[in-house]
């Protein structure tokens, strides 16, 4: 059973458009994150939430807005879609910010038209 | 320069051989953590380290947290051992978990 669901699998947008990926994570753990993985770059970091608040934030553009309606949900609202923001985004959570394991979702595969 | 230089990027094994791979940091590291991505896009977490080794049966991993440096060695490496392998490092002083490039392993019979 997986432990960190991504929602949709794949996800087809086009230009202009908003799309919001879903994460819910079932391990019991505070801290959450989302990392972004393109051909053109390795897993790249873009937000941090610990109890639902936001840690960090590395990501240049305000057209990526993670949200957290609960401990464990963390979604990721991307607005004004570019045909740049194609990549897989990865979920992940870990039972604190510092020194701990990560756990990845399976991903949610963006294809931006 | 990146935070994380992860080498080779790529390696070819045949079935029963061994190596290692590697990543070298530029500042300092409070953890560092491996993952392997499968042909399916998976990532699964082989290890955490602090410091010092972990084994875990045909794999094991060091990390020097003086020297800047992890390793990953891979013992009598098996056909589904291929993917990509990422290390990830936790710098002092700020908690954002950064990977390496990757070692895309491919193991032929």
């Amino acid at each position: 059973d997986p432990k960190i669901i991504q929602k949709p699998k794949y996800l087809v947008a086009v230009t202009g458009s908003e799309k919001i990926l879903i994460c819910e994570q079932y391990l019991g753990h505070n801290a959450m994150y989302w990392y972004r993985q393109s051909a053109k770059k390795p897993l790249e970091f873009m937000f941090s939430y610990s109890y639902q608040k936001l840690m960090d934030n590395q990501t240049a553009s305000s057209r990526f807005q993670p949200q957290s309606s609960k401990k464990n949900h963390l979604d990721l609202q991307i607005t004004a879609l570019k045909p740049d923001d194609s990549a897989t985004y990865f979920c992940a959570s870990s039972q604190g910010l510092s020194q701990n394991t990560l756990y990845f979702g399976a991903g949610t595969r963006l294809s931006v038209l | 320069g990146d935070q994380v230089e992860q080498s080779p990027s790529a390696l070819s094994l045949h079935e029963g051989t061994s190596s290692a791979l590697r990543c070298n940091f530029t500042t300092t590291t409070r953890s560092v953590q491996w993952f392997r991505q499968n042909s399916r896009g998976s990532l699964i977490n082989l290890f955490y380290l602090a410091s010092g080794t972990k084994e875990n049966g045909r794999l094991k991993s060091a990390f020097d947290s003086k020297e800047l440096y992890s390793t990953l060695h891979i013992r009598d490496a098996q056909l589904e051992d291929s993917g990509t392998y990422f290390c990830a490092a936790e710098a002092g002083g700020n908690e954002k978990i950064t990977f390496g490039a990757g070692t895309k392993l491919t193991i032929k019979p």
